[in-house]
């Protein structure tokens, strides 16, 4: 079974730009959460999607949305990129089945803000 | 506001040694308490986890003990090795439907030979 992908890998933007990330889960599973990871914060939630509905939202401003197809692939923009931002963003995946609380996490994009 | 306490940030243990991360939480409607491994260039994947209903879980050389009353959880590694370097995180979510993990602030740890 093929894990969760993330498209791109790698980016590179300047300040102002937007930006669109790409997340396949696990075929099956029903459920996307997004994280952003950088050192000084560490992993940090950010939003929740599952049957095309944010289903909870972390602390993050508005310039930060997501969405969810109906094939349960996702993606989330980040909008008036700000140096700030530059961190490796994780997907990751679970079944949403009662007591299966595993989350299975993508490789991550790694974006850069210049 | 961290509603998750991770110790220490940096750990090196002798291969064969005992390493020991400890986490402690705050929320108490947290309902399941997972432990992450990361290697560098990948992202966090699942080590063990537990539920508040019991004190001990144990896979192979990984053992998570949970003190509820203390509000507390730890991760052994015995017979430690090269190949566990990695950073390690602890986490907690609420209850099933609500799946956000509250990450720890991360553990560095360094196995030497």
């Amino acid at each position: 079974k093929a894990g969760v992908t993330q498209t791109p890998r790698y980016l590179i933007k300047t300040r102002g730009q937007q930006v669109t990330l790409s997340c396949s889960p696990i075929s099956g599973h029903r459920s996307v959460s997004w994280y952003q990871q950088t050192p000084g914060q560490g992993l940090q939630f950010l939003f929740e999607y599952f049957s095309e509905t944010q289903r909870n939202k972390g602390n993050f401003p508005g310039r930060f949305s997501g969405r969810q197809f109906s094939n349960s692939r996702s993606e989330m923009n980040v909008s008036t990129l700000e140096l700030g931002d530059s961190a490796l963003y994780l997907c990751a995946s679970s079944l949403e089945l009662a007591g299966d609380l595993e989350q299975f996490f993508g490789p991550g994009t790694r974006l850069t803000v210049l | 506001q961290q509603q998750v306490k991770q110790s220490p940030q940096s750990l090196i243990v002798q291969k064969g040694g005992i390493s020991i991360i400890n986490c402690a939480y705050e929320n108490t409607a947290f309902d399941y308490f997972p432990w992450y491994q990361q290697f560098p260039g990948k992202g966090p994947a699942l080590l063990i986890a537990i539920r508040p209903d019991v004190s001990e879980k144990k896979e192979g050389r990984f053992t998570i003990s949970f003190n509820k009353s203390a509000k507390q959880f730890s991760l052994h590694i015995m017979d430690s090795q090269p190949g566990d370097s990695a950073t390690y995180f602890c986490a907690a979510s609420l209850v099933f439907g609500n799946e956000k993990l509250t990450f720890g602030t991360g553990t560095r740890l360094t196995i030497i030979p």
